[in-house]
């Protein structure tokens, strides 16, 4: 059963733009809540997080949005910026023994110049 | 710090013979993640560690999987016997502690299986 579910499995976007990712996930124990980028050939590395008490998180050119009673977040990316070009994870965590992290299938961003 | 450190990053074996993936966490990280990496299911929780001790493997597809962690700066994950099925990126992730949810990846190990 995939917990978390990252819908669109690639999404274009003309640089400057705004980019959205969507995320949805099913377990309502999930507590926090974060985004990672990859690069080819490279690990996954974070980007922004969100606990969930909280239902907005801004940094920098990156703002993640949580909506509890939907169980959806996403990630807005304003401008977007061609090296912005990358595929988005989104997780979410949840203790159990440890905090246990899910994450979601990824979505391959292109920023068109 | 170095950061996670993976080896090999590239493997190619023979269907039937053994693999072992192994993980060098970073320095004072209590516990430990092994993640696959494929299309249909992006980066799938295998097995994860707190303080060297296995809390969920409920994610280890197989029985030819089994992963160890016997000290805090190692953990490796082995398949035996290797199938084509289990070709993939690897990658092995580590998180400081329990009050902390950001995890730092290792580059990886593509694993083929042929």
């Amino acid at each position: 059963d995939q917990q978390v579910k990252q819908n669109s499995p690639s999404l274009s976007v003309q640089e400057g733009r705004i980019s959205i990712l969507n995320c949805d996930y099913t377990n309502s124990m999930f507590d926090y809540f974060l985004w990672y980028k990859k690069y080819p050939a490279e690990g996954p590395t974070f980007l922004i997080s969100i606990s969930s008490i909280k239902d907005k998180n801004e940094d920098g050119r990156f703002t993640v949005f949580l909506n509890k009673s939907a169980k959806h977040l996403s990630l807005h990316i304003v401008p977007s910026q061609p090296g912005d070009s990358a595929v988005y994870f989104c997780a979410a965590s949840v203790y159990q023994g440890a905090q246990k992290l899910v994450f979601g299938q990824g979505t391959r961003l292109t920023i068109n110049p | 710090d170095a950061g996670v450190i993976q080896s090999p990053r590239h493997e190619v074996t023979e269907m039937g013979q053994e693999v072992t993936l192994r993980c060098k966490p970073i320095s004072g990280h209590n516990s430990l993640f092994w993640y696959r990496q494929t299309m249909m299911r992006g980066l799938e929780l295998l097995i994860y560690f707190n303080n060297n001790v296995p809390i969920d493997d409920s994610g280890m597809p197989e029985d030819r999987f089994s992963a160890k962690m016997p000290n805090a700066s190692f953990s490796t994950l082995k398949i035996q016997p290797s199938e084509p099925r289990d070709s993939a990126v690897y990658f092995c992730a580590s998180v400081r502690g329990v009050e902390y949810t950001e995890a730092f990846f290792g580059q990886g190990t593509r694993l083929t299986v042929v």
